[in-house]
């Protein structure tokens, strides 16, 4: 079982540049979500999606852009890379469940220049 | 504004007890998270509590007062393997996580 694969692991871009960041999960879950984490910061929700063909905002939307391509796959694109979007990016999933625990991917390390 | 305190950075020795504190201010609650994570990896779920009380599993345990606002992981029998960082999460109103920081424990021999 694979459970949350994230590609790509590591990332340079310049800014202005665009990239896709791919996710996919095994698990046969609903909800699906994209964090970015910061150093001295908690994870900040990005995007969110509660099942196929559904995505809504997080906390800090601004910039990217998600899809969800089915019920394996969540996308997150950045149109236009910027400084500022320098960080660690984890893709996570979960039940529809009331204890909600999230299954989180290895990260992808993402640096803009 | 919503917030989750924990502290920064904890030193702890092999073998000893140690607790990490975690308070919170959100809106509405449902449900307290528990997650470990290793330097460089993924966070891995650890617990889960949403009633008051003491959650026990193994040499983790997590406690939950809502009407204090406070939780608590206390981690027994220290191990190497342990030093990573502890993040505390809550669930609002709208079943929305709410992060900490994390606190970075460090087991010494």
């Amino acid at each position: 079982n694979a459970g949350v694969t994230q590609t790509p692991k590591f990332r340079v871009l310049k800014t202005g540049q665009s990239m896709t960041l791919l996710c996919a999960q095994d698990m046969n879950h609903e909800y699906m979500y994209w964090y970015r984490q910061d150093p001295g910061m908690g994870l900040r929700l990005i995007h969110y999606s509660v099942g196929e063909g559904t995505t809504a905002k997080g906390e800090v939307p601004d910039g990217y852009n998600v899809s969800r391509l089915n019920k394996r796959e969540f996308s997150l694109r950045l149109e236009s890379a910027a400084p500022s979007q320098t960080s660690v990016y984890f893709c996570a999933s979960s039940y529809r469940d009331d204890t909600g625990e999230l299954f989180f991917g290895e990260g992808s390390r993402l640096t803009v220049l | 504004g919503q917030n989750i305190d924990q502290p920064t950075e904890m030193t702890a020795t092999e073998g000893a007890i140690v607790q990490i504190n975690c308070t919170y201010q959100t809106s509405g609650f449902n449900g307290l998270f528990w997650y470990q994570q290793h330097a460089g990896e993924a966070p891995t779920f650890l617990s889960y509590n949403v009633l008051d009380g003491l959650e026990e599993k193994g040499r983790f345990s997590s406690f939950l007062s809502r009407s204090k606002g406070y939780s608590y992981l206390l981690l027994k029998e220290l191990q190497m393997k342990d030093s990573a960082s502890y993040l505390c999460a809550v669930r609002d109103s709208n079943y929305q996580l709410i992060w900490g920081a994390g606190t970075k424990l460090i087991i010494k021999p």
